[in-house]
C-alpha cells in the first residue's frame, strides 16, 4: 500500500492567496484527520471525518479554514485568505475505524505564507 | 490550554544508555495513551500505546509506564540507539471520544555515539 498521500509537499504563497492542500487516505480506511504542527503547539487536530462526514471541526482556527471529503479517497483543506501565521506543517492521517486503531500519517505539507 | 504536555523540548543521551521521555496530562477523561515517533520530513509513526487499565506496556526496547494518580506517563528506550534520534509525541484519547487524539508538543531525542 502506498500509505497516506499528500500534495503538494511544499507550498510557498503570498499573504491573501488561497491555499489548497490535498490528501488521499489509505484505501479502506474510514477515518481521516487533518493536523497542523507548530513549534509552540505541537500537533493540533483541526478536523476529522468518519465515512466522509465531518465529526469534529472544533480545532479549525477560524472561518478562513475549510475542509471537505467528497469521497472516501480524497480530502482537501483550504485556507482562504492565507496569512503568515498559517505557516506550519499540515498532516493528513487516516485510520481503519473509529476505535483504538492506529492513525497512519502522510508525509505532510510544509506551508510558508509570506 | 495544553491538555497533554511534554515539558522537555529536547533530550540528549549516549548510545547504549536509557532514554526517558516524559508526558503529563490534565484531562482525567483520557483513558488511552500513545507514543508516536517522527523523523524529519516524514509523518509521525505509531510506536507504542497503553490503556488506562494497565500501568506498563513493553515492546522490545520500548516500555511505556502510566501513573494515573499523577496523570503522568513516560517512555523508556533501553538501550538507546542512534536510529532512535527523532521527535517523540505523546498522545491521549478520551473515553467515548471516538478516535480523536490530543497530542503534546513533542520531545526531540538525540542519541549520540
Amino acid at each position: 500500500d502506498a500509505g497516506v498521500i499528500q500534495s503538494p509537499r511544499h507550498e510557498v504563497t503570498e499573504m491573501g492567496q488561497e491555499v489548497t492542500l490535498r490528501c488521499k487516505p489509505i484505501s479502506g480506511h474510514n477515518s481521516l484527520f487533518w493536523y497542523r504542527q507548530t513549534m509552540m503547539r505541537g500537533l493540533e487536530l483541526l478536523i476529522y471525518f468518519n465515512n466522509n462526514v465531518p465529526i469534529d471541526d472544533s480545532g479549525m482556527p477560524e472561518d478562513r479554514f475549510s475542509a471537505k471529503m467528497p469521497n472516501a479517497s480524497f480530502s482537501t483543506l483550504k485556507i482562504q485568505p492565507s496569512e503568515p501565521r498559517d505557516s506550519a506543517v499540515y498532516f493528513c492521517a487516516s485510520s481503519p475505524g473509529t476505535g483504538l486503531e492506529t492513525q497512519y500519517f502522510g508525509p505532510g505539507t510544509r506551508l510558508l505564507v509570506l | 490550554d495544553q491538555q497533554v504536555k511534554q515539558n522537555s523540548p529536547s533530550l540528549s543521551v549516549q548510545e547504549g544508555r536509557i532514554s526517558i521521555l516524559n508526558c503529563d496530562y490534565t484531562n482525567s477523561m483520557f483513558d488511552y495513551f500513545l507514543w508516536y515517533k517522527k523523523y524529519p520530513a516524514e509523518g509521525p509513526t505509531f510506536l507504542i500505546s497503553i490503556s488506562s487499565i494497565k500501568d506498563k506496556n513493553e515492546d522490545g526496547r520500548f516500555t511505556v509506564f502510566l501513573n494515573k494518580s499523577a496523570k503522568h506517563l513516560s517512555l523508556h528506550i533501553v538501550p538507546s540507539q542512534p536510529g532512535d534520534s527523532a521527535v517523540y509525541f505523546c498522545a491521549a484519547k478520551p473515553t467515548g471520544g471516538g478516535n480523536k487524539l490530543t497530542f503534546g508538543t513533542g520531545t526531540q531525542l538525540k542519541v549520540e555515539l
